[in-house]
Protein backbone atom coordinates (compact mmCIF):
# COMPACT_ATOMS: atom_id res chain seq x y z
CA UNK A 1 0.00 0.00 0.00
CA UNK A 2 1.20 3.46 -1.01
CA UNK A 3 2.37 6.19 1.67
CA UNK A 4 1.58 10.01 1.63
CA UNK A 5 4.11 12.78 2.66
CA UNK A 6 3.79 15.85 4.82
CA UNK A 7 5.87 17.82 5.98
CA UNK A 8 6.78 17.31 10.00
CA UNK A 9 5.76 20.96 11.51
CA UNK A 10 4.51 24.00 10.35
CA UNK A 11 4.38 27.23 11.91
CA UNK A 12 2.99 30.62 11.62
CA UNK A 13 2.11 33.97 13.83
CA UNK A 14 -1.37 34.91 14.78
CA UNK A 15 -3.04 36.49 11.62
CA UNK A 16 -0.98 34.66 9.26
CA UNK A 17 -1.60 32.31 6.37
CA UNK A 18 -0.17 28.41 6.17
CA UNK A 19 0.01 25.64 4.03
CA UNK A 20 0.70 22.13 4.51
CA UNK A 21 1.10 19.89 2.03
CA UNK A 22 0.83 15.92 0.96
CA UNK A 23 2.06 14.04 -1.89
CA UNK A 24 1.51 10.71 -3.26
CA UNK A 25 1.56 9.69 -6.51
CA UNK A 26 -0.15 9.53 -9.90
CA UNK A 27 -2.26 6.39 -8.29
CA UNK A 28 -3.30 7.76 -5.56
CA UNK A 29 -3.80 11.75 -5.05
CA UNK A 30 -3.11 11.97 -8.57
CA UNK A 31 -5.80 9.92 -9.91
CA UNK A 32 -8.54 11.45 -7.62
CA UNK A 33 -9.27 14.78 -6.02
CA UNK A 34 -10.69 12.87 -3.00
CA UNK A 35 -8.27 13.74 -0.48
CA UNK A 36 -9.78 14.55 3.36
CA UNK A 37 -7.94 16.41 6.19
CA UNK A 38 -8.07 15.88 9.80
CA UNK A 39 -7.63 18.40 12.48
CA UNK A 40 -6.63 16.71 15.57
CA UNK A 41 -5.96 18.08 19.21
CA UNK A 42 -3.78 16.07 22.24
CA UNK A 43 -6.43 13.70 23.57
CA UNK A 44 -9.16 14.16 21.61
CA UNK A 45 -10.96 12.20 18.26
CA UNK A 46 -9.68 13.79 14.83
CA UNK A 47 -11.92 16.00 13.14
CA UNK A 48 -12.97 16.40 9.56
CA UNK A 49 -12.11 20.03 8.01
CA UNK A 50 -11.67 19.17 4.56
CA UNK A 51 -13.06 16.70 2.08
CA UNK A 52 -13.03 15.85 -1.80
CA UNK A 53 -10.10 17.68 -1.88
CA UNK A 54 -11.52 21.62 -1.53
CA UNK A 55 -14.96 20.65 0.44
CA UNK A 56 -15.95 21.92 4.08
CA UNK A 57 -18.12 20.15 6.83
CA UNK A 58 -20.59 22.20 8.22
CA UNK A 59 -19.44 23.82 11.03
CA UNK A 60 -16.08 24.19 10.10
CA UNK A 61 -14.59 27.64 9.47
CA UNK A 62 -13.66 29.21 5.86
CA UNK A 63 -10.28 29.81 6.84
CA UNK A 64 -9.49 26.29 6.19
CA UNK A 65 -9.32 26.10 2.38
CA UNK A 66 -7.90 22.65 -0.02
CA UNK A 67 -6.23 22.42 -3.21
CA UNK A 68 -4.40 19.65 -5.29
CA UNK A 69 -2.25 20.34 -7.86
CA UNK A 70 -0.75 16.78 -9.45
CA UNK A 71 0.11 14.62 -7.10
CA UNK A 72 0.25 16.71 -4.42
CA UNK A 73 -2.45 18.09 -2.33
CA UNK A 74 -2.85 21.04 0.11
CA UNK A 75 -4.57 21.93 2.83
CA UNK A 76 -4.68 25.87 4.20
CA UNK A 77 -5.20 27.68 6.79
CA UNK A 78 -5.97 31.62 6.96
CA UNK A 79 -6.11 34.07 9.65
CA UNK A 80 -3.82 31.57 11.95
CA UNK A 81 -5.62 31.23 15.39
CA UNK A 82 -4.21 29.88 18.59
CA UNK A 83 -7.23 26.84 18.37
CA UNK A 84 -5.41 25.90 15.31
CA UNK A 85 -2.82 24.74 16.69
CA UNK A 86 -2.95 21.33 16.26
CA UNK A 87 -1.48 17.99 14.27
CA UNK A 88 -3.24 17.59 10.56
CA UNK A 89 -3.23 14.66 8.73
CA UNK A 90 -4.28 13.74 5.11
CA UNK A 91 -6.03 10.57 3.85
CA UNK A 92 -6.56 9.41 0.23
CA UNK A 93 -7.19 5.74 -1.44
CA UNK A 94 -4.27 3.92 -1.31
CA UNK A 95 -4.38 2.91 -5.44
CA UNK A 96 -6.10 2.32 -8.44
CA UNK A 97 -9.57 0.43 -7.60
CA UNK A 98 -8.98 -0.09 -4.12
CA UNK A 99 -11.25 1.11 -1.00
CA UNK A 100 -7.93 0.97 1.01
CA UNK A 101 -7.54 4.18 2.29
CA UNK A 102 -3.65 5.64 3.86
CA UNK A 103 -2.98 8.21 5.81
CA UNK A 104 -0.37 10.57 5.64
CA UNK A 105 1.74 11.09 8.74
CA UNK A 106 0.77 14.49 10.19
CA UNK A 107 1.76 17.80 10.72
CA UNK A 108 1.94 19.60 13.66
CA UNK A 109 1.17 22.86 13.57
CA UNK A 110 2.04 25.69 15.61
CA UNK A 111 0.70 29.02 16.41
CA UNK A 112 3.83 31.04 17.56
CA UNK B 1 -26.67 13.88 18.57
CA UNK B 2 -24.41 11.41 16.80
CA UNK B 3 -22.40 9.16 19.11
CA UNK B 4 -19.64 6.49 18.54
CA UNK B 5 -18.89 4.83 22.25
CA UNK B 6 -15.65 2.27 21.57
CA UNK B 7 -15.25 -0.01 24.00
CA UNK B 8 -13.34 -3.77 24.89
CA UNK B 9 -9.94 -2.26 24.84
CA UNK B 10 -7.48 -3.34 27.64
CA UNK B 11 -3.82 -5.19 28.57
CA UNK B 12 -3.53 -8.60 26.44
CA UNK B 13 -0.64 -10.26 25.57
CA UNK B 14 1.05 -11.34 22.59
CA UNK B 15 -0.53 -13.72 20.75
CA UNK B 16 -3.84 -13.19 22.52
CA UNK B 17 -6.99 -12.03 21.43
CA UNK B 18 -9.29 -8.91 21.83
CA UNK B 19 -12.54 -8.45 20.43
CA UNK B 20 -13.58 -4.33 20.66
CA UNK B 21 -16.84 -2.82 20.26
CA UNK B 22 -18.46 0.47 19.02
CA UNK B 23 -22.52 1.40 19.80
CA UNK B 24 -23.62 3.94 17.36
CA UNK B 25 -26.83 5.95 17.64
CA UNK B 26 -27.79 9.57 16.49
CA UNK B 27 -27.70 8.17 12.49
CA UNK B 28 -28.73 5.35 10.45
CA UNK B 29 -26.05 3.20 11.27
CA UNK B 30 -27.22 0.38 8.96
CA UNK B 31 -27.28 2.63 5.82
CA UNK B 32 -23.56 3.78 6.44
CA UNK B 33 -20.38 2.33 5.77
CA UNK B 34 -18.33 1.86 9.25
CA UNK B 35 -14.27 1.73 9.59
CA UNK B 36 -12.28 1.30 12.56
CA UNK B 37 -8.95 3.67 12.58
CA UNK B 38 -6.18 3.30 15.04
CA UNK B 39 -3.13 5.52 16.48
CA UNK B 40 -0.12 4.03 18.76
CA UNK B 41 1.34 6.62 21.55
CA UNK B 42 2.63 9.34 20.10
CA UNK B 43 1.99 8.43 16.36
CA UNK B 44 0.04 9.04 13.57
CA UNK B 45 -3.70 7.99 12.41
CA UNK B 46 -3.41 4.55 10.43
CA UNK B 47 -6.46 3.17 8.70
CA UNK B 48 -7.56 -0.12 9.48
CA UNK B 49 -10.74 -2.03 7.99
CA UNK B 50 -13.96 -0.84 6.40
CA UNK B 51 -16.83 -2.75 6.18
CA UNK B 52 -20.16 -2.66 3.86
CA UNK B 53 -23.97 -1.90 4.96
CA UNK B 54 -24.50 -5.62 4.72
CA UNK B 55 -21.32 -7.38 5.47
CA UNK B 56 -20.31 -8.39 1.45
CA UNK B 57 -17.76 -6.21 1.58
CA UNK B 58 -14.61 -5.87 3.74
CA UNK B 59 -11.44 -4.24 3.65
CA UNK B 60 -8.19 -4.05 5.23
CA UNK B 61 -4.73 -2.61 5.54
CA UNK B 62 -2.04 -5.49 5.25
CA UNK B 63 -0.59 -5.78 8.33
CA UNK B 64 -3.74 -6.68 9.49
CA UNK B 65 -5.02 -9.09 6.85
CA UNK B 66 -5.67 -12.63 8.28
CA UNK B 67 -5.41 -11.29 11.86
CA UNK B 68 -8.44 -8.80 11.98
CA UNK B 69 -12.02 -9.56 11.53
CA UNK B 70 -14.09 -6.48 11.09
CA UNK B 71 -18.03 -7.02 12.08
CA UNK B 72 -21.68 -5.67 12.23
CA UNK B 73 -25.20 -5.72 14.03
CA UNK B 74 -27.29 -3.74 12.24
CA UNK B 75 -29.89 -4.61 14.60
CA UNK B 76 -27.81 -3.18 17.99
CA UNK B 77 -25.79 -0.47 15.45
CA UNK B 78 -22.72 -2.01 16.90
CA UNK B 79 -19.79 -2.45 15.00
CA UNK B 80 -16.87 -5.04 15.90
CA UNK B 81 -13.01 -5.41 15.71
CA UNK B 82 -12.06 -9.01 16.57
CA UNK B 83 -8.27 -8.81 17.27
CA UNK B 84 -6.08 -12.33 16.97
CA UNK B 85 -2.80 -12.95 17.10
CA UNK B 86 -2.07 -9.65 18.17
CA UNK B 87 1.57 -8.01 18.42
CA UNK B 88 3.14 -5.71 20.47
CA UNK B 89 2.80 -3.13 17.60
CA UNK B 90 -0.97 -3.69 17.19
CA UNK B 91 -0.97 -1.01 20.52
CA UNK B 92 -2.88 1.19 19.81
CA UNK B 93 -6.19 3.49 20.43
CA UNK B 94 -8.61 2.20 18.06
CA UNK B 95 -11.36 4.41 17.02
CA UNK B 96 -15.05 3.76 15.24
CA UNK B 97 -15.85 5.89 12.61
CA UNK B 98 -18.58 6.80 9.96
CA UNK B 99 -16.98 6.54 6.40
CA UNK B 100 -18.54 7.70 3.22
CA UNK B 101 -16.42 5.51 0.98
CA UNK B 102 -16.54 7.00 -2.46
CA UNK B 103 -15.65 9.98 -0.82
CA UNK B 104 -12.93 9.15 1.90
CA UNK B 105 -13.78 10.93 4.37
CA UNK B 106 -14.84 9.90 8.35
CA UNK B 107 -17.14 12.19 9.15
CA UNK B 108 -18.01 10.90 12.68
CA UNK B 109 -15.52 9.50 15.09
CA UNK B 110 -15.70 7.85 18.60
CA UNK B 111 -13.39 8.50 21.48
CA UNK B 112 -11.23 5.62 21.02
CA UNK B 113 -10.74 2.48 22.93
CA UNK B 114 -6.69 1.84 24.28
CA UNK B 115 -5.48 -1.70 23.34
CA UNK B 116 -1.95 -2.32 24.76
CA UNK B 117 -0.36 -5.60 23.96
CA UNK B 118 2.61 -6.69 26.27
CA UNK B 119 3.61 -9.20 28.39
Amino acid sequence: QSALTQPASVSGSPGQSITISCTGTSGDIGSYNLVSWYQQHPGQAPRLVIYEGNKRPSGVSTRFSGSKSGNTASLTISGLQAEDEAVYYCCSYAGFNTFVYVFGPGTRVTVL
Amino acid sequence: EVQLVESGGGLVQPGGSLRLSCAASGFSFSNSWMSWVRQAPGKGLEWVANIKQDESEKYYVDSVKGRFTISRDNAKSSLYLQMNSLRAEDTAVYYCARVELWSVLFDYWGQGTLVTVSS
